[in-house]
């Protein structure tokens, strides 16, 4: 079992532009969330798709959206990029009603100049 | 989102017991108590969790107060590569279309460990 996969590991971009990140679940999770981490702080969650819906959202503007696929995979899009998005975005996935706690994958690093 | 209380750094010498506090004095009857740890460059990683009683896992023990306004995870002997930051966070199951794994991160303690 690879656990949770994300892809790109790493990736920089210019201000204005925009980025899509990958995540693979977990063997057997159905459930995604995404965690933005600021250098020296801890993760900030973003959102959370189950059954291809986006289902909480934590207090992140409309440039960050999502999607999920029937595969379970998971997408983070983020337009119109600032500065200050420059981060680690974790994705965490679990299975739905198993009450178990959400595993992490390894993030990407996203830095905008 | 009920809050804890951490503090912001420990160190402990190898081989030794390290006793980790976390303060939630705001805690709901439904929420349970997880405790994450994020070595440098990684992602978070499960430690383990509980509700009311005291837990036991191959990684750490969860001491829980019997008013459940705080918890202590308690590493047996620390070695060299349980140098991290530890995350207490308290999370509710319940959610509405499928469950809530909405985790509410704090800035965590970072554990030091001394050879």
């Amino acid at each position: 079992d690879a656990g949770v996969t994300q892809s790109p590991t790493h990736l920089i971009k210019t201000r204005g532009q925009q980025v899509t990140l990958r995540c693979s679940p977990k063997s057997g999770h159905d459930t995604v969330s995404w965690y933005q981490q600021a250098l020296g702080q801890g993760p900030q969650f973003i959102f959370q798709y189950y059954e291809e819906e986006e289902r909480q959202r934590g207090n992140f503007p409309d440039r960050f959206s999502g999607h999920q696929f029937p595969n379970y995979s998971s997408e983070l899009n983020v337009n119109a990029l600032l500065l200050g998005d420059s981060a680690l975005y974790l994705c965490a996935s679990s299975r739905d009603t198993s009450g178990r706690s959400p595993f992490f994958g390894p993030g990407t690093r996203l830095t905008v100049l | 989102d009920a809050k804890t209380t951490q503090p912001n750094s420990m160190e402990s010498n190898e081989e030794e017991p390290v006793h980790l506090p976390c303060n939630h004095s705001t805690i709901s009857g439904t929420d349970y108590i997880h405790w994450y740890r994020q070595l440098p460059s990684q992602g978070p990683e499960y430690v383990i969790h509980g509700l009311t009683s005291n837990v036991n896992n191959r990684m750490a023990s969860l001491a829980i107060a019997e008013d459940r306004k705080s918890s202590t995870l308690i590493l047996h002997r620390a070695t060299l590569r349980d140098a991290a930051v530890y995350y207490c966070i308290l999370r509710d199951p319940r959610g509405s279309g499928g469950s809530n794994y909405k985790l509410t991160f704090g800035k965590g303690t970072l554990l030091t460990v001394n050879p």
